[in-house]
């Protein structure tokens, strides 16, 4: 079985553009959450999505928004970046969600100059 | 606010020594607690979980024990090998209320094993 793949591996942006990140989950997961990796903060979680639907959002600003496809595919957007946002973003599936046996993809590490 | 505190930051342990990390947890609702090892360039990957129901689970070299009235769980590592050296992170999450789909994580204990 394939992984979870997350597209591009690396992002190069300026202040005030936006992004949109991709991720494939494994086949047949249901589950898609999102998570921020920074060397200060930790993982955070952003959001999961579980058949299309968001279940939770995590405690970032909405310019962090994201969506999930009919075929589980999700996309995460932010819009008018901030030097901030520079992280790695990782994406993970799983069948249940409910943040139990979660396969994470290798991430998109997004610099914002 | 951490919702799950973990120490140490970093760990170095001798080949074949035992490694521990600690994690610590307030959210008395959480009712599965994960283990997960990255490795540089690459997404966590789970290692080992546990529910409260029972106080440790091991699966090879790894050993999670588990104290529900002192809230805290711990990862033991025995005959470390310089292949686990790697960011560990323990977490946490609830099949319920508004926390459902969310892993609280602890901020990391990066383990080096010397050879």
């Amino acid at each position: 079985k394939a992984g979870v793949t997350q597209t591009p591996r690396y992002l190069i942006k300026t202040r005030g553009q936006q992004v949109t990140l991709s991720c494939s989950p494994i086949s047949g997961h249901r589950s898609v959450s999102w998570y921020q990796q920074t060397p200060g903060q930790g993982l955070q979680f952003l959001f999961e999505y579980f058949s299309e639907t968001q279940r939770n959002k995590g405690n970032f600003p909405g310019r962090f928004s994201g969506r999930q496809f009919s075929n589980s595919r999700s996309e995460m957007n932010v819009s008018t970046l901030e030097l901030g946002d520079s992280a790695l973003y990782l994406c993970a599936s799983s069948f249940e969600g409910a943040g139990e046996k979660l396969f994470f993809g290798s991430g998109t590490q997004l610099s914002v100059l | 606010q951490q919702q799950v505190k973990q120490s140490p930051q970093s760990l170095i342990v001798q080949k074949g020594g035992i490694s521990i990390i600690n994690c610590a947890y307030e959210n008395t609702a959480f009712d599965y607690f994960p283990w997960y090892q990255q490795f540089p360039g690459k997404g966590p990957a789970l290692l080992i979980a546990i529910r409260p129901d029972v106080s440790e689970k091991k699966e090879g070299r790894f050993t999670i024990s588990f104290n529900k009235s002192a809230k805290q769980f711990s990862l033991h590592i025995m005959d470390s090998q310089p292949g686990d050296s790697a960011t560990y992170f323990c977490a946490a999450s609830s099949y319920r209320g508004s926390t459902l789909g969310r892993l609280y994580f602890g901020r990391g204990t990066q383990l080096t094993v010397w050879p």
